[in-house]
């Protein structure tokens, strides 16, 4: 059964600092992995997809690696700024079409 | 980009009363929808699979008869809560991945507060 686990549960930074989000997944077997973010009492904002054959993703100020055979994923976030804050979740999934399973979410508060 | 629309956002129930929630994919049709449940400061637990057409699959621990799912198009999917208690009270959402996607969309969620 895959297990999904974040590190930290929850971090606490001051604007303007790079950070970096952990996900570990105990099956290397996936399909793809992707970031989520949320915010408080709303639904998932797609943030990144990487492929199983890929090794990161990049949008903006967000970067996504995988390190697939070592069931290891990272989320930086560069110059992070208040509105930044929210909960992110990364989730993996076995196939094209399957069940994503999640894990439990790092919360992040970006102070002024 | 794809979107999933879900409704209401919000629900206050009396406990015994039934309560739909609708899932709707706008600009793609979804043969496959996904519901979740979310309680506080916990992840997402995957509660069953929405086929269109066809009857859902529902994950261990979940009951099919409370929780009853109808997916009759390729555009919508709704969960009914039914005789709905206080320990129903969570956060559901549903998601669903566009054609010729590789990741998938969320809808916004839904509140249900039975009281």
């Amino acid at each position: 059964k895959q297990e999904v686990t974040q590190i930290p549960a929850a971090l606490s930074v001051p604007e303007g600092e790079n950070l970096v989000l952990n996900c570990s997944f105990t099956d290397s077997a996936i399909y793809n992995l992707q970031w989520f973010r949320q915010d408080p009492g709303k639904g998932l904002t797609s943030l990144l997809l990487i492929q199983s054959s890929q090794r990161e993703q990049t949008s903006g100020r967000l970067n996504a690696s995988l390190d697939k055979s070592s069931g290891r994923s990272t989320l930086y976030i560069a110059a992070s700024q208040p509105g930044d804050s929210a909960t992110y979740l990364c989730a993996v999934s076995p196939g094209r079409g399957s069940r994503l399973t999640f894990g439990e979410g790092t919360q992040l508060t970006v102070n002024p | 980009g794809a979107v999933v629309s879900q409704h209401p956002s919000r629900v206050i129930c009396k406990s015994g009363t039934s309560v739909k929630i609708e899932c709707r994919s706008l600009d793609f049709q979804a043969t496959t929808m996904f519901w979740y449940r979310q309680f506080p400061k916990q992840s997402l637990m995957l509660m069953a699979t929405s086929n269109e057409g066809s009857k859902a699959t529902y994950e261990q621990g979940v009951e099919k008869d409370k929780f009853l799912i109808n997916h009759a198009s390729l555009t919508l999917s709704t969960l009914t809560v039914t005789s709905a208690h206080p320990e129903d009270s969570s956060f559901y959402i549903c998601s669903a991945r566009p054609q010729g996607a590789y990741g998938y969309t969320f809808g916004s969620g839904t509140r249900l507060t039975v009281v």
